[in-house]
């Protein structure tokens, strides 16, 4: 089965602050491609990162840096020095068999940065 | 570069009625795949559409159907409104790679 997993509901900061959304993810195939959205409160999922399963590498933009772990199945983000705007809905999902457009999401953590 | 477009943005119908949503894909994008996003359930895909055909689907009944046309625009129905269809509408579509979404049609039934 595939499933999309983050644990963390609702995450509440300080403004400059480093924090940390955690994404675990179940799949079979040996091929597949994870991501992650920001829901603002507009409704809009605006892309942020895509990551294949042959890519191991981490991935700094900016503040952001993603973190994949296939041996634990995990691929975490990292926000460093938070700012007011990063708060939003941040989803992880997972798309497998080759399709890019069908995407299996996670719950969602609610990030609020407080000024 | 447009970005997807969806309307309308926000409806208001009857149990019972019908509704179409449509979505207008980035330019270039041929799969364009709907979701539904509510709190009970969040985020769940319903169907994908790739050169008018229907590609993939995910575990909606019947009511929800959709179609895309020639020129990779598409259309969600919906029939027989229920009070559950409450939420979110969001369209993505994709050149190959990821995939971008439009601002939801928030559907409200009453």
């Amino acid at each position: 089965a595939q499933k999309v997993t983050q644990a963390q509901t609702e995450i509440s900061v300080v403004e400059k602050e480093d924090v940390t959304l955690d994404c675990v993810y179940e799949t079979r195939d040996t091929t597949y491609y994870l991501f992650w959205y920001k829901q603002p409160p507009s409704g809009e999922l605006v892309f942020l990162i895509r990551r294949n399963s042959f890519d191991e590498q981490n991935e700094i933009s900016g503040r952001y840096s993603w973190n994949f772990q296939k041996s634990t199945s995990s691929f975490n983000f990292t926000i460093t020095a938070s700012q007011v705007v990063d708060s939003a809905v941040y989803f992880c999902a997972l798309s497998y068999g080759g399709a890019t457009n069908k995407l299996i999401f996670g719950t969602g953590t609610l990030l609020a940065v407080q000024p | 570069k447009a970005g997807v477009t969806q309307t309308p943005r926000y409806l208001i119908k009857t149990r019972g009625q019908q509704v179409t949503l449509s979505c207008s894909p980035i330019s270039g994008h041929r799969s364009v795949s709907w979701y539904q996003q509510t709190p009970g359930q969040g985020l769940q895909f319903l169907f994908e559409y790739f050169s008018e055909t229907q590609r993939n689907k995910g575990n909606f009944p019947g009511r929800f159907s959709g179609r895309q046309f020639s020129n990779s625009r598409s259309e969600m129905n919906v029939s027989t409104l229920e009070l559950g269809d409450s939420a979110l509408y969001l369209c993505a579509t994709s050149g190959g790679t990821e995939a971008f979404f439009g601002q939801g049609t928030r559907l409200t039934v009453v």
